[in-house]
């Protein structure tokens, strides 16, 4: 069965400091790979995603994600983030085509003024 | 363009009772994913409906728990006789082709507590 690690669980950072968030699933084929974010009282929305092509993608508010594969890792980063960033971020997997979404437990995100 | 919506957003029923959560996908979307969220876990599949099929149900309790998505009207997830365990977040979400090669988008969740 696929699984899905993220670590680090809660995690506390000023304003302008770097995140990287790891994720690490254990499926050995084809990949599909989500990073959702889950702002205080919203639902969960896509931050970016990666199907095939560059390695590196880019997202939306300045996140981008690097899938290794080697490593079986897309992990999240964003340079310099701010206090609207505070939220819950979950990586998700996809794999050999099927239609089940596999979620990460989610890094809980606070970003202090 | 409206995105997925969920109803009721909160729902608090006592055990033995029968709770009944709604989805309505995106404008365009015939795919549909529930999915379960327990204290402290991530999300958990639970099934994947098409309209008036049942795709993929490889994550729902063998008991209690039934879907459906009718021709006309929203998906519905029915719990019935809850019990505390069930207490959770349900997510709905929405696709326009199948789960495996598109991106599914998310409703804002119905809260359950089961008293």
């Amino acid at each position: 069965a696929q699984s899905v690690s993220q670590h680090n669980h809660h995690v506390i950072l000023s304003e302008a400091a770097s995140l990287e968030l790891g994720c690490n699933y254990s499926y050995g084929g084809t990949v599909n790979l989500f990073w959702y974010v889950q702002y205080p009282g919203q639902h969960l929305q896509l931050l970016l995603k990666y199907f095939s092509g560059d390695p590196l993608v880019k997202g939306i508010k300045g996140f981008e994600a690097e899938f290794i594969k080697s490593k079986f890792s897309f992990n999240l980063r964003k340079p310099s983030v701010q206090w609207s960033d505070t939220a819950e971020y979950f990586c998700a997997v996809n794999a050999g085509g099927n239609n089940r979404l596999a979620f990460g437990k989610g890094n809980q995100v606070v970003v202090i003024p | 363009n409206a995105g997925v919506m969920q109803n009721p957003r909160h729902l608090v029923r006592r055990r033995g009772q029968e709770a009944r959560l709604r989805c309505s996908p995106m404008k365009g979307h015939s795919h549909v994913y529930w999915y379960r969220q327990l204290p402290e876990e991530g999300l958990k599949f639970m099934v994947y409906l098409q309209k008036e099929n049942i795709i993929d149900e490889s994550g729902m309790p063998k008991e209690r728990f039934s879907a459906e998505f009718p021709k006309e009207g929203p998906s519905i997830l029915r719990i019935q006789q809850v019990v505390r365990g069930d207490s959770a977040a349900y997510f709905c979400a929405s696709s326009s082709i199948r789960g495996g090669t598109d991106t599914q988008y998310f409703g804002p969740g119905t809260r359950l507590t089961v008293l």
